[in-house]
């Protein structure tokens, strides 16, 4: 069984661009969340997408969003990017549904802003 | 809001000896769970263990395993004949109980060097 996939692993841009990051969720799982990992703040909870629904979001600036597709796989988008976007994202997927759900994550990609 | 708190930047430990790590959460719910994630070096988060709060007793999984203290909201991870492959950054988490979120709020986390 394939894991959590998230494409590209490392990324370079530049102030003011944006970007879209995607994570393809283990075969079978419906949820799909972002997180933030940096130095200084830690991993941050981004956003939930449940059967194409987002249905929980951290708080994080309107610049980031995401959507996930009917075959659950899903993006995140960071416009206008500042240096402090700089930062490991990290993608779960999960069943979704019942207690015993437990979140798988992928390796992540490095995102680098200049 | 629930918090998570490590109090422990970092720790090390004799390769073959025990180490525990801490951690301390809020929380207003009665039903939740907490988990114990290991960051290697590759920086892909791999889940050590998990308990239910609901469950009085504390989980184990081979050389790792919880003190929960739900009345003290606390749950520590021992980790028993350490080796070098333990070496990582672990976190604390909680998550709410329910189907409603699959959200995880982690802890700091704390950097476990093993001295062979």
């Amino acid at each position: 069984k394939a894991g959590v996939t998230q494409t590209p692993r490392y990324l370079i841009k530049t102030r003011g661009q944006q970007v879209t990051l995607s994570c393809s969720p283990i075969s079978g799982h419906r949820s799909v969340s972002w997180y933030q990992q940096t130095p200084g703040q830690g991993l941050q909870f981004l956003f939930e997408y449940f059967s194409e629904t987002q249905r929980n979001k951290g708080n994080f600036p309107g610049r980031f969003s995401g959507r996930q597709f009917s075959n659950s796989r899903s993006e995140m988008n960071v416009s206008t990017l500042e240096l402090g976007d700089s930062a490991l994202y990290l993608c779960a997927s999960s069943l979704g549904e019942g207690r015993n759900t437990e979140a798988f994550f992928g390796q992540g990609t490095r995102l680098t802003v200049v | 809001a629930q918090t998570v708190t490590q109090s422990q930047p970092e720790m090390s430990v004799q390769e073959a000896e025990t180490v525990t790590l801490s951690c301390t959460y809020d929380t207003s719910e009665s039903d939740y769970y907490l988990f114990w994630y290991k960051q290697p070096p590759s920086r892909q988060m791999i889940l050590v263990i998990r308990q239910e709060a609901y469950k009085q007793q504390n989980a184990t999984e081979n050389r790792f395993s919880v003190n929960f203290q739900k009345a003290a909201k606390s749950f520590s991870l021992k980790i028993s004949d350490s080796q070098l492959g333990d070496a990582a950054m672990y976190f604390c988490a909680y998550r709410s109980y329910g189907g409603a979120t699959n959200k995880l709020i982690f802890g700091t986390g704390t950097l476990l060097a093993v001295q062979p």
